[in-house]
């Protein structure tokens, strides 16, 4: 049984510029949700995915935006970037409709400069 | 040039002592809670969870305890080990809605002293 895979692990950035992280789930996981983690700070809910369909959002703009595939693997996107965009970005698969059994990532560290 | 550091509550114990890391919720809402543990350069990883009909629950070397009335939760590790240094935070979540989204609190430093 595979865990969550998260690429890249790191990632430096400018500010203004689109950004793409990207997340395979767990096997036999179909529910996709991304988190933000400040340094310091516990994570924040960006948004969940399930079946391709947008399953909540957390108070984050509409500049950062999500897909799933077919294969439950999903994309994180951050467009117009801004520096206090700089966080761990973390990925947890579940399975259900949402459920609370998440599998965590190890995230993507993604610096804004 | 302006410093950023960690301001988390942090907790220093001796190996083998028993550890308590708290944590206080505001959503009355909240009936599902979670402790995560969470070490450097890692996601966090689920520990123990606890539903809101219960007040106490035991894992391994693990016990959380929920005070409803006061919105608070704690995770007791028994004989802390140097292992058990992480980052701990507590997550609550509202079991009625329509997602599955965790509310985490800011995070405690439990450091183990050999």
């Amino acid at each position: 049984e595979t865990g969550v895979t998260q690429s890249p692990t790191h990632l430096i950035k400018t500010r203004g510029q689109q950004v793409t992280l990207r997340c395979s789930s767990q096997s036999g996981h179909n529910t996709v949700s991304w988190y933000q983690q400040a340094l310091g700070q516990g994570p924040q809910f960006i948004f969940q995915y399930y079946r391709e369909e947008e399953n909540g959002r957390g108070n984050f703009p509409p500049r950062f935006s999500g897909l799933q595939f077919p294969n439950y693997s999903s994309e994180l996107n951050v467009n117009a970037l801004e520096l206090d965009d700089s966080a761990l970005y973390l990925c947890a698969s579940s399975s259900g409709q949402g459920g609370y059994g998440y599998t965590f990532g190890s995230g993507t560290r993604l610096t804004v400069v | 040039g302006e410093s950023v550091g960690l301001h988390l509550p942090t907790l220093s114990v001796q190996e083998g002592d028993n550890s308590i890391i708290n944590c206080a919720y505001s959503n009355s809402a909240s009936d599902y809670f979670i402790w995560y543990k969470q070490e450097s350069g890692k996601g966090p990883q689920f520990i123990i969870d606890i539903r809101s009909n219960m007040d106490k629950r035991q894992g391994q070397r693990v016990t959380v305890l929920l005070n409803k009335t006061v919105k608070h939760l704690s995770l007791q590790i028994a004989a802390t080990q140097p292992g058990d240094s992480a980052v701990y935070f507590c997550a609550g979540a509202n079991s009625g809605g329509s997602n599955y989204k965790l509310t985490f609190g800011k995070g405690t430093l439990l450091t183990v002293n050999p």
